[in-house]
């Protein structure tokens, strides 16, 4: 059973700070790793992808994936109240055969970011 | 505007019901996915359908039942015999890479099911 973890929360970070939100996956031939925002009572939305090692930067967000410690994070710098939301992050495994099996999710961790 | 609709937003379903969730993307998607949420959980795999006429039973199908006969159509059917239907679906489509590699799904607005 392929496994994401995540810290289910709450992460509390004031307003202009550095927000840190991490993912572990146990299936080491994962190859996609995505970060999803969710509002409460909304649908997932996509706000970063990455697939190789190293830092992905994009505006305030910067996703990092460590391949070998199977570990990837999302920073979100300057932080606002409207970023206060749950972060799924979810992995995806490259499929063989012809079958695309979806990603598999988190539990997503809460932020909230104090004004 | 490109997007994924899912119908509709709300559903009431009585108990021994069938439901139908209507989930329509005109992205020209391959693989098209459903999800159930429950409070505080993560997203499950329900269904998932790479081509038209085919799908895949994903982590939770039992209970549930889906077609695929248009790439851009995947509806869900939850039946009778989903014991505790009652969680917010949402349905996700993706391009499938070229070498195979899942990439960015985008979701629906999502289908709030509850049983009364």
């Amino acid at each position: 059973q392929k496994e994401v973890e995540q810290n289910s929360g709450p992460l509390s970070v004031p307003e202009g700070a550095i927000a840190s939100l991490n993912c572990t996956y146990s299936d080491r031939v994962s190859q996609s790793f995505f970060w999803y925002r969710q509002y409460s009572g909304k649908s997932p939305e996509l706000i970063m992808s990455i697939y190789s090692n190293g830092d992905k930067e994009d505006g305030r967000f910067t996703a990092q994936l460590n391949k070998a410690s199977q570990y990837v994070s999302l920073l979100i710098r300057d932080s606002q109240p409207s970023d206060s939301a749950t972060y799924l992050c979810a992995v995806g495994d490259m499929y063989s055969g012809g079958g695309a099996d979806g990603l598999t999710f988190g539990k997503g961790t809460h932020l909230i970011i104090q004004p | 505007d490109g997007g994924i609709t899912q119908s509709p937003k709300y559903l009431f379903r009585k108990e021994g019901q069938n439901v139908t969730l209507s989930c329509e993307q005109n992205l020209n998607h391959d693989a098209m996915y459903w999800y159930r949420q429950d409070p505080g959980q993560g997203l499950r795999l329900i269904y998932y359908s790479q081509i038209v006429n085919d799908f895949q039973k994903g982590d939770i199908a039992e209970g549930y039942s889906v077609s695929r006969e248009k790439k851009e159509s995947f509806p869900l059917t939850v039946t009778s015999a989903q014991k505790n239907p009652t969680a917010f679906y949402l349905c996700a489509s993706e391009i499938l890479g070229l070498t195979g590699f899942p990439t960015e799904a985008f979701f629906g607005q999502g289908t709030r099911l509850t049983v009364v």
